[in-house]
């Protein structure tokens, strides 16, 4: 069964950019509507969709995110991160075809913590 | 709307059936997908396609939808299903997007 599991640093000063790290444990992102795909939750909030990534590096963004976000196969990099980026970052596994997105399974989330 | 709208909170008694909804514009093109998530976990698929269930997860859980909204059925819950369950589609540009959560409560 594929695992994920994201690393990085916890803490990260303002202006700074955040990069996060997710191991796929089996490689299980190859074929064409398999993604790598990263969400984040803010403590006590919902979930946001950051972005999504295929073998290929073609990648799709939120576009609220856009201008300082890359994400890579297993690399995520935020610039200019500010304590609104304070969240807990999951990476999953994202399954999309003819508008159907299935995100399964997920890591267990990496603290981020935006602060000087 | 580019959002989908969830009720923050919904109550059931142990045993009975409660109904989770989700609304919003893009979920008349695009598919509906749940997903439950426990205090200090990560979340997990519940429901994809409107209504199909990953392997492991009760057959309690069903999904359906109508339109512009999307709906989230547990048939007798249970305890552990105590949880947040956010709903997930598309908005009409094909952006992303997650519903707001609804917490459930099982008295």
């Amino acid at each position: 069964q594929v695992q994920l599991q994201e690393s990085g640093p916890r803490l990260v000063k303002p202006s700074q950019t955040l990069s996060l790290t997710c191991t796929v444990s089996d490689g299980s992102i190859n074929g064409d509507s398999y993604y790598l795909s990263w969400i984040r939750q803010p403590a006590g909030k919902g979930l946001e969709w950051i972005g999504r990534v295929n073998t290929g590096g073609r990648t799709l963004y939120n576009p609220s995110l856009k201008s300082r976000l890359s994400i890579s196969l297993g690399t995520l990099r935020l610039s200019s991160v500010t304590a609104a980026d304070t969240a807990v970052y999951y990476c999953a596994r994202l399954y999309s075809m003819g508008g159907e997105d299935r995100l399964d399974p997920w890591g267990q989330g990496t603290q981020v913590i935006v602060s000087s | 709307s580019s959002e989908l709208t969830q009720d923050p909170a919904v109550s059931v008694a142990l045993g009975q059936t409660v109904r989770i909804t989700c609304q919003g514009d893009g979920l008349r093109y695009y598919s509906v997908t749940w997903y439950q998530q426990k205090p200090g976990q990560a979340p997990i698929l519940v429901i994809f396609g409107e209504n199909h269930r990953p392997s492991g997860i009760p057959d309690r859980f069903s999904g359906s939808k109508s339109g512009s909204t999307a709906s989230l059925t547990i048939t007798g819950a249970q305890a552990e299903d105590e949880a947040d369950y956010y709903c997930n589609s598309r908005d009409f540009t094909g952006n992303v997007i997650f519903g707001g959560g609804t917490i459930l409560t099982v008295l």
